[in-house]
Order: C-alpha cells, then structure tokens, then sequence
C-alpha cells in the first residue's frame, strides 16, 4: 500500500528554537497534505491542509506564524514549529490524500516533539 | 456540539465476543466515512471506510452506516487481545479539501 514517512520520529529541542518536520509520500504524488496535533488521550485536531506550490490553509485557532508550513514538491511537506514552547509539546501528525486511489489518506508515523 | 461523537470507553469485551463500536456525526453533507485504529503512541492506520448506506465487509470487520440517522458503526468479530487500541471514527466532505475529522476516539480491551 501507499506509504507516508515522516521524520523525525522524535525530537527534543529547547524552548524558544525551531523544528522542522518532514512528511513524505514516498510512491505516490500528494498535491495535499493534513497536519495534525493530538495530545494525550485526545483525538486528532486539524491544524492545516498543505496545498503543493500554494499557501497553506489553517485550522482556527492555528497560528499561521508559529506553524509554517511548506508544500514545495508533490512528495514533501514541512512543518516548522518556530519559537517553541513546552506547551507545544504534542505528537504531530501528517496525513497525504491519494489522488489515484480513491483519494485515501494515508498518514504517516507521526511525530513526538518534546519541547524543554 | 461535538462534530464527530464516541463513548470514550473502555469498552470491554472477552476474546472471541464481538466488539461493537458506535459513532454519530452532526455534518449533514459528510459522505465519506472511516475507521482507523490507533496504538497507543503510534499513528492511525485504516480499518475500514465505508460510503453508502448499510454493511460493508471485511474479514472480521463490518461497517454500517445509516445516513438518515447520522450514525456508521464498526463490528469486530471474534474479538482478539491484539484488537485492543483506540477506535477513531473520521468523516470527510467529498467536496473542498476533504479532510478528515475526528472523534475522540473509543478505547477497546479485549479480555484473554
């Protein structure tokens, strides 16, 4: 089946730096992408849909500044968060839809970011 | 009002006994329906999905949706310890950018 890799697995950075995720589509073309946020023991939360060689569109509530998100290619979308705060600590999510099979999304491994 | 609802759980059954996991949606035009299961700690992987009403099957699993009602539920037969995750229900528009939302989830343990 169609695979989305996401990376890093884990991470710990310090309060007030950036980190950047990547997910990946890696035998598929994804002109969308969804980043998610769950926290523990809650469900999944849309932060925004990654739209290739376009702006990104954010959930209410997301801070577009904070959560930078880039869809350069059809296989890569990033998300950078910037300044961040242990607040921010989350797993994160990303999924890609499958145009060629009956648009199923597929989601990554997800992303554990601990900020200290 | 809570787009996509599900009873938390746990819910808890014996091997072998069926699983019956229930979902309501508030969004009249949703018109695709998922089921994903969730390990702790890792990302969800689909089930089953399931776009007109009544059963789908597969394998162990059985899907069913009633539109009118606004319900779509996952039956798990001969319920396994392996089967013991948190059930997430998505729906989708077919319609903008189709992106799935979630409910909260029903955790399930399967008693050996």
């Amino acid at each position: 089946g169609a695979v989305v890799s996401q990376h890093p697995s884990r991470v710990i950075c310090k309060s007030g730096t950036s980190v950047k995720i990547e997910c990946r589509s890696l035998d598929f073309q994804a002109t969308t992408m969804f980043w998610y946020r769950q926290f523990p023991k809650k469900s999944l939360m849309l932060m925004a849909t990654s739209n290739e060689g376009s702006k990104a569109t954010y959930e209410q509530g997301v801070e577009k500044d904070k959560f930078l998100i880039n869809h350069a290619s059809l296989t890569l979308s990033t998300l950078t968060v910037t300044s961040a705060h242990p607040e921010d600590s989350s797993f994160y999510i990303c999924s890609a839809r499958h145009g060629q099979s009956g648009n199923t999304i597929y989601f990554g491994e997800g992303s554990w970011l601990t900020v200290v | 009002q809570k787009e996509v609802e599900q009873n938390s759980g746990p819910l808890s059954v014996p091997e072998g006994a069926i699983a019956s996991l229930n979902c309501t949606y508030s969004d009249r035009v949703s018109q695709s329906f998922f089921w994903y299961r969730q390990y702790s700690g890792k990302s969800p992987e689909l089930i089953m999905s399931i776009y007109s009403n009544g059963d789908k099957e597969d394998g162990r699993f059985t899907a069913q949706l009633n539109k009118a009602s606004q319900y779509v539920s996952l039956l798990i037969r001969d319920s396994q310890p392996s089967d013991s995750a948190t059930y997430l229900c998505a729906v989708s528009q077919n319609t903008g950018r189709r992106a799935l939302t979630f409910g909260s989830g029903t955790r399930l343990q399967v008693q050996p």
